[in-house]
């Protein structure tokens, strides 16, 4: 069956420090791979997107993400995180199937 | 552009009586509707999928005569919680995608229900 998994359940950094949040999925076909954030009380966002081409994939708000279709992978980063990053993070993957798969979830706490 | 709105933001009810959530895409059409539910501290899991017209696809586990989904215009999709008991108490939240946005889902903000 196909999974996603989100390396960490929980994040803490400090403001400025560098974030990379770990998302990794099963299935051997051709994907489509998202990461939405839900900010403390509010609906998921996307913040980026992966179709097809470039595997380094640029979203809202300075977050970047690399698909390496060889690890199965889609890890989102961003070079400086802001208090204002605290939120959940969730990696999706959409299969041939057309559905969309959740990851877990990775709380990140940012801490001023 | 893309809001999905979801009424009402949160419900309490007593076990047994019957809850609807509506589902709506304000400024486009969505073509395709979808439920997910997601308990405390965990992610979004998907109960059915439903396109405009035609019968909801429900995931294996989610009995379809308990949730009742209607996708009955191009900007309305309704849940219906049957028969509702506490176990049922969840966040529920509807996404929607309309062919333009290719596999992008814009979500509504969920309904918090809670069953006594």
């Amino acid at each position: 069956a196909q999974s996603v998994s989100q390396h960490n359940h929980h994040v803490i950094l400090s403001e400025a420090a560098s974030l990379e949040l770990g998302c990794n999925y099963s299935y051997g076909g051709t994907v489509n791979l998202f990461w939405y954030v839900q900010y403390p009380g509010q609906h998921l966002q996307l913040l980026l997107k992966y179709f097809s081409g470039d595997p380094l994939v640029k979203g809202i708000k300075g977050f970047e993400a690399e698909f390496i279709k060889s690890k199965f992978s889609f890890n989102l980063r961003k070079p400086s995180v802001q208090w204002s990053d605290t939120a959940e993070y969730f990696c999706a993957v959409k299969t041939s199937y057309d559905k969309v798969i959740f990851g877990p979830g990775t709380s990140l706490s940012v801490i001023p | 552009g893309a809001v999905v709105s979801q009424h009402p933001s949160w419900v309490i009810c007593k076990s047994g009586t019957s809850v609807k959530i509506e589902c709506r895409s304000l400024d486009f059409q969505a073509t395709t509707m979808f439920w997910y539910r997601q308990f405390p501290k965990q992610s979004l899991m998907l109960m059915a999928t439903s396109n405009e017209g035609s019968k909801a696809t429900y995931e294996q586990g989610v009995e379809k005569d308990k949730f009742l989904i209607n996708h009955a215009s191009l900007t309305l999709s309704t849940l219906t919680v049957t028969s509702a008991h506490p176990e049922d108490s969840s966040f529920y939240i509807c996404s929607a995608r309309w062919r333009g946005a290719g596999e992008t889902q814009y979500f509504g903000p969920g309904t918090r229900l809670l069953v006594l």
